[in-house]
């Protein structure tokens, strides 16, 4: 089955640099690639997502990048707040599956 | 008029007891989901439904039992309740049978004592 790695587990930044978070996958079949964020007590919520047919996506200060060749993405966080601060999930998608990374803690100081 | 709602929000029991945790989604999405999460964060498939049914069932143990009574219900019961079985369960809603954009409900923290 697919298998996802998520690096780092914890990430702490001062507000206004940049955060980069990294997930590598498995399974070549693997064609949808999500990022959930998920504030302390709160549920995960979408935050951006990419095909595999996409290399790269922006949203405002997130970005996505996608290496299929090598089996990595990336999340990047520009110009970060506080509120940024939150547990965030990669995931990735094929057949009817979606595989969760093991989640990177960032801590944004004000 | 929240999109995706479970209850309880918090399930404190004991070892060896049988409880249910429901969910409903309002979203008009025909698959539902069962997440565990663990207490280092991970969150990990359990099943899923699509249009009421079973279309995904990780190695769950059995004595997990989802049930939809239509799609937009996916309810889990668990009987003889064990310490390992603390965790967050969250339910999750996705359109059309994909497991994109899924939609999460707010968790059910279940506690054994």
């Amino acid at each position: 089955g697919e298998n996802v790695e998520q690096h780092p587990s914890t990430l702490s930044v001062q507000e206004g640099d940049s955060a980069v978070i990294k997930c590598t996958y498995s399974d070549s079949a693997s064609n949808y690639f999500p990022w959930y964020k998920q504030e302390l007590g709160k549920r995960p919520q979408l935050i951006i997502d990419i095909r595999s047919n996409v290399g790269e996506k922006k949203d405002q200060r997130i970005a996505v990048t996608l290496n299929k060749t090598a089996k990595h993405f990336s999340l990047h966080i520009t110009e970060t707040q506080p509120e940024d601060s939150a547990v965030y999930f990669c995931a990735a998608g094929a057949g009817n599956m979606l595989t969760f990374g093991g989640g990177t803690r960032l801590m944004v100081k004000p | 008029d929240t999109a995706v709602s479970q209850t309880p929000k918090y399930l404190v029991t004991q070892m060896g007891n049988d409880k249910s945790i429901k969910c409903e989604q309002n979203l008009g999405h025909d698959t539902m989901y069962w997440y565990k999460q663990d207490s280092k964060k991970f969150l990990k498939i359990m099943f899923s439904y699509n249009n009421k049914e079973l279309i995904i069932n990780e190695t769950v143990p059995n004595r997990f039992s989802p049930k939809s009574p239509d799609k937009a219900h996916l309810n889990l019961h668990i009987n003889s309740l064990e310490l390992g079985d603390s965790a967050v369960y969250f339910c999750a809603s996705s359109r059309d049978g994909a497991y994109e954009k899924l939609f999460f409900g707010s968790g059910t923290q279940l506690s054994v004592l």
